[in-house]
C-alpha cells in the first residue's frame, strides 16, 4: 500500500536554529508532493508544493523543500526558525492517476524563544 | 482564488442526534470533494471521495450509513453524521478539487464536532 512517513514526530529547536523535517513516500510512480502547516487551533495551510520541474521548491514563510526522486524524499527545510513557526507540519503525497492525498503522521515542532 | 469554506466551524450536539456539515467551493467548480477526519494530535485520514452527482466512495472502515455524503452541485458537498456518539467527536475537514492536470486539492478550515 502507498504510504508516507514522517520520521520526526516531535522536534524542539531554539530560535535561529536550522530546521529539516523528513518526508519519505513509498514508490508508486509519478507523484505530487505537498507540505502543510497547522498552527495550534487553526486549519491547514499550504506551505509549498511540487508537481514537476525544479526539485528545489520555495514556499511561504521562508520554507523550502527538495524532491530527491532516488530517495523518495521531500524534506522540508528552513535556515532559521522563529518562535512563530511552532506548529504541526504535514507532508502529503498524491500519486499519478489518483485524486487522493496520503498524509504523513505529522511532525510537531516547538520553537523555544 | 481556490477558496473552500465550511459551515459550521464548530458544533456541539447531544448523543443520538444528527449533524450536517457543509463544504463549499467559493470561486471554482469542484468536480471532486473529499472529507477527512482528524483526531487530536493525529494526522488527516481520508473518509470518502465524492464526485458531483454520483455516490461517494468511502475508505475502508468508514461506515457509509453513519457518514452520509451528498455532492449535489459543483460547489457544495455535505457530510451528515447520523446518530452521533461521543466517539464521533473530531475535526472534520473537507477539500475540493477542480480537476486539472495535477488534481490539486484546496482545503476548508474544518469543523470541530463535539458530541456530548
Amino acid at each position: 500500500a502507498q504510504s508516507v512517513s514522517q520520521h520526526n514526530h516531535h522536534v524542539i529547536l531554539s530560535e535561529a536554529a536550522s530546521l529539516e523535517l523528513g518526508c519519505n513516500y513509498s514508490y508508486g510512480g509519478t507523484v505530487n508532493l505537498f507540505w502543510y502547516v497547522q498552527y495550534p487551533g487553526q486549519h491547514l495551510q499550504l506551505l509549498l508544493k511540487y508537481f514537476s520541474g525544479d526539485p528545489l521548491v520555495k514556499g511561504i514563510k521562508g520554507f523550502e523543500a527538495e524532491f530527491i526522486k532516488s530517495k523518495f524524499s521531500f524534506n522540508l527545510r528552513k535556515p532559521s526558525v522563529q518562535w512563530s513557526d511552532t506548529a504541526e507540519y504535514f507532508c502529503a503525497v498524491s500519486y499519478s492517476g489518483t485524486y487522493k492525498y496520503i498524509f504523513g503522521t505529522g511532525t510537531r515542532l516547538k520553537v523555544l524563544a | 482564488g481556490a477558496v473552500v469554506s465550511q459551515h459550521p466551524s464548530w458544533v456541539i450536539c447531544k448523543s443520538g442526534t444528527s449533524v450536517k456539515i457543509e463544504c463549499r467551493s467559493l470561486d471554482f467548480q469542484a468536480t471532486t470533494m473529499f472529507w477527512y477526519r482528524q483526531f487530536p494530535k493525529q494526522s488527516l485520514m481520508l473518509m470518502a471521495t465524492s464526485n458531483e452527482g454520483s455516490k461517494a466512495t468511502y475508505e475502508q472502515g468508514v461506515e457509509k450509513d453513519k457518514f452520509l455524503i451528498n455532492h449535489a452541485s459543483l460547489t457544495l458537498s455535505t457530510l451528515t453524521v447520523t446518530s452521533a456518539h461521543p466517539e464521533d467527536s473530531s475535526f472534520y475537514i473537507c477539500s475540493a478539487s477542480g480537476g486539472g492536470t495535477n488534481n490539486e486539492q484546496f482545503f476548508g478550515p474544518g469543523t470541530r464536532l463535539t458530541v456530548l
